[in-house]
């Protein structure tokens, strides 16, 4: 059974750089046919794709979040990571990463609260 | 970009059958997802493309899609279903492939 776990730091201070790691178990992260996403949740509020890697290294970000976001892939750690840079309170949420396969995703995290506050 | 439209909120009897539509342009075109997310949890998928079930979810979880709206039908409702649920669909045509509904509060009464 695949199982995605989120962690890093819950919290970041406005204009700082959120960091969060994906780490894969029960599956590899090269398995051809599936990229790799990071989907968040502001509270109270509903769900925003921010952005996707694939195994290769190659990516895909919402273009509202493009100039700050990077995901990067560890392929000898099976992760993958979400950088977003120059945070404010608005990145405040629910930081989930998912599989993607055919169009939906089928596997998620438990999900990371990441609050932006000084 | 692509723009999904659900309504706020869904409320239904123990036993009855709830609906939950998803709005947008030509959805019918498109394939549908549904995700159902309860409290404090993380979405979990109930429905893909359209009206299949992934392995471990109920029959009673299906799905039809036609024109301008989807429809995620939850028959014989137990107290287990109330939760948020969300449509989801990929818009092959905008720079913002992933697309996710307002979503919808399911209360079971």
């Amino acid at each position: 059974q695949l199982q995605l776990q989120e962690s890093g730091s819950g919290l970041v201070k406005p204009s700082q750089t959120l960091s969060l790691t994906c780490a894969v178990s029960g599956g590899s992260i090269s398995s051809g046919g599936y990229s790799w996403s990071w989907i968040r949740q502001p509270p109270g509020k509903g769900l925003e794709w921010i952005g996707y890697i694939y195994h290769s290294g190659s990516t895909y970000y919402n273009p509202s979040l493009k100039s700050r976001v990077t995901i990067s892939v560890d392929r000898s750690k099976n992760q993958f990571s979400l950088k977003l840079s120059s945070v404010t309170a608005a990145d405040t949420a629910v930081y989930y990463c998912a599989r993607e396969v055919e169009n939906y995703f089928d596997y998620w995290g438990q999900g990371t609260l990441v609050t932006v506050s000084s | 970009s692509y723009v999904l439209t659900q309504p706020p909120s869904v409320s239904v009897a123990p036993g009855q059958t709830a609906r939950i539509t998803c709005g947008g342009n030509n959805i019918g075109s498109k394939s549908v997802h549904w995700y159902q997310q309860k409290p404090g949890q993380a979405p979990v998928l109930v429905v893909y493309d359209d009206s299949d079930r992934p392995s471990g979810i109920p029959e009673r979880f299906s799905g039809s899609n036609s024109g301008n709206t989807a429809t995620l039908t939850i028959s014989r409702v137990e107290a287990g279903d109330e939760a948020d649920y969300y449509c989801q669909v990929w818009d092959s045509s905008s720079d913002h492939p992933y697309v996710f509904g307002t979503g919808t509060k399911v209360t079971v009464l």
